[in-house]
């Protein structure tokens, strides 16, 4: 039972290079998400599906673009990576959008 | 003023004392309230939820919820080194769909 599973787990991209971070899950939930985490900001939504075929900002989305490819697939992309990027990302699902997120082991990215 | 606020910490408490983090929220219309916990480089996990005033107990956990106040607190009891870790609190926000998420108090248990 691998719950949600991210790749991949660290990426160092080069300013202005695109790259796409895939997220799956297997518990059938309805809702899933990519948040960032950076030190002493905690974690901050970038992107959201509440639903297949549905996605909508978050509070940071500027820079990057998501897919809801299906019910178990999530993929964020960043087009042009900036160092401002830099950060450990957490994808998640959650049944409902009020039930208990469940995350994934995160990826940490590097741009310079 | 943050949506939802928590000290950083660190908190420190001796091994076997209970351990008291609280978190404050801004909207009085949130419902749902998580607690979760973070170990250095890794993913949050899930302690306790709460929807109602009051308290609820889960082995070594109380999560305490006042929504006239608008906080709500983790308990842990007979504190182990094994609990040191950032305990993360998330609300849901009315208006939007997914939590808001503290930045984490840093617990240390020393033994």
């Amino acid at each position: 039972n691998a719950g949600v599973t991210q790749t991949p787990k660290f990426q160092v991209l080069k300013t202005g290079q695109s790259m796409t971070l895939q997220c799956a899950q297997d518990m059938n939930h309805n809702s899933m998400y990519w948040y960032r985490q950076d030190p002493g900001m905690g974690l901050r939504l970038i992107y959201y599906s509440a639903s297949e075929g549905t996605t909508d900002k978050g509070e940071v989305p500027n820079g990057y673009n998501v897919s809801r490819l299906n019910k178990r697939e999530f993929s964020l992309r960043l087009e042009s990576a900036a160092p401002s990027q830099t950060s450990v990302y957490f994808c998640a699902s959650s049944a409902q959008e009020d039930s208990p997120l469940h995350f994934g082991n995160g990826t940490r990215l590097t741009v310079t | 003023q943050k949506e939802v606020e928590q000290n950083s910490g660190p908190l420190s408490v001796p091994e076997g004392a209970i351990a008291s983090l609280n978190c404050t929220y801004s909207d009085r219309g949130s419902q749902s309230f998580f607690w979760y916990r973070q170990y250095s480089g890794k993913s949050p996990e899930l302690i306790m939820f709460i929807y109602s005033n009051g308290d609820k107990e889960d082995g070594r956990f109380t999560a305490q919820l006042n929504k006239a106040s608008q906080y709500v607190s983790l308990l842990i009891r007979d504190s182990q080194p094994s609990d040191s870790a950032t305990y993360l609190c998330a609300v849901n926000t009315e208006g939007r769909r997914a939590l808001t998420f503290g930045s984490g108090t840093r617990l240390q248990v020393q033994p």
